[in-house]
């Protein structure tokens, strides 16, 4: 189908533990984003990418990697999880900011 | 680096009244601004975009929206609320360098019937 998903929706980890969060868009967009969802801060930027192999970090990159091998994915990676990275994680893409950008469902991550 | 602040945490409006949601930008050019709807449990969808041309711009579920840059704002208003409105709102701006979006911290509308 077409359209940005990501998966999975909910996802519960252990501190410590790696986790990889997918974001797949059927619509050959450039530029993809990661955000974070916290109460009281809005959505922060994670990391962004302009497009394949490239990437950028955003306001919060500290303990996340990105990769784009390819334009239609661009999973997000906690190398070791911890607490501070409970959260809703949305993905977005889009051609550009004139458009503005489509964003994805989410994924609501919580570390125990 | 431009930032954006929703001075409103919380709105409640009663249905059928009218609405305006406060968010205030800073940027030194001319901004790209857009608002965007959550409703629970969601992802967010974009209600209206203003990058150039025409300061009053119309959007989807009859928002619109004003730019005004002697204030540096960008407040968004509706003329009578359904109680589907219901959901949180950010306002985000983008600059012209860069194709990366700040969010404000959104503003929770309540409608009460």
């Amino acid at each position: 189908d077409a359209g940005i998903t990501q998966s999975p929706r909910y996802k519960i980890t252990e501190t410590g533990r790696q986790v990889t969060l997918m974001c797949h868009q059927t619509w050959s967009h450039s530029y993809m984003f990661w955000y974070r969802q916290d109460l009281g801060h809005g959505l922060r930027l994670i990391y962004y990418s302009a497009a394949a192999d490239i990437t950028d970090k955003g306001e919060v990159p500290d303990g996340y990697v990105v990769s784009r091998s390819k334009t239609e994915n661009f999973p997000l990676t906690l190398e070791s999880a911890t607490r501070s990275q409970t959260s809703v994680y949305f993905c977005a893409s889009g051609g550009g900011q004139t458009n503005g950008y489509t964003f994805g469902s989410g994924t609501r991550l919580t570390v125990v | 680096a431009q930032s954006v602040t929703q001075p409103d945490i919380h709105i409640t409006v009663s249905e059928g009244a009218s609405l305006e949601l406060r968010c205030n930008y800073s940027y030194g050019a001319t901004p790209y601004l857009f608002w965007y709807v959550q409703s629970p449990g969601q992802g967010l969808q974009l209600l209206l975009k203003y990058f150039s041309g025409d300061t009053l711009v119309q959007g989807i579920k009859g928002f619109e929206a004003e730019f005004k840059r002697s204030q540096s704002s960008f407040n968004l208003r509706k003329p009578s609320v359904h109680w589907s409105d219901a959901a949180e709102y950010f306002c985000a701006v983008g600059s012209w360098d860069g194709n990366k979006l700040v969010f404000g911290a959104g503003t929770i509308l309540r409608v009460k019937s």
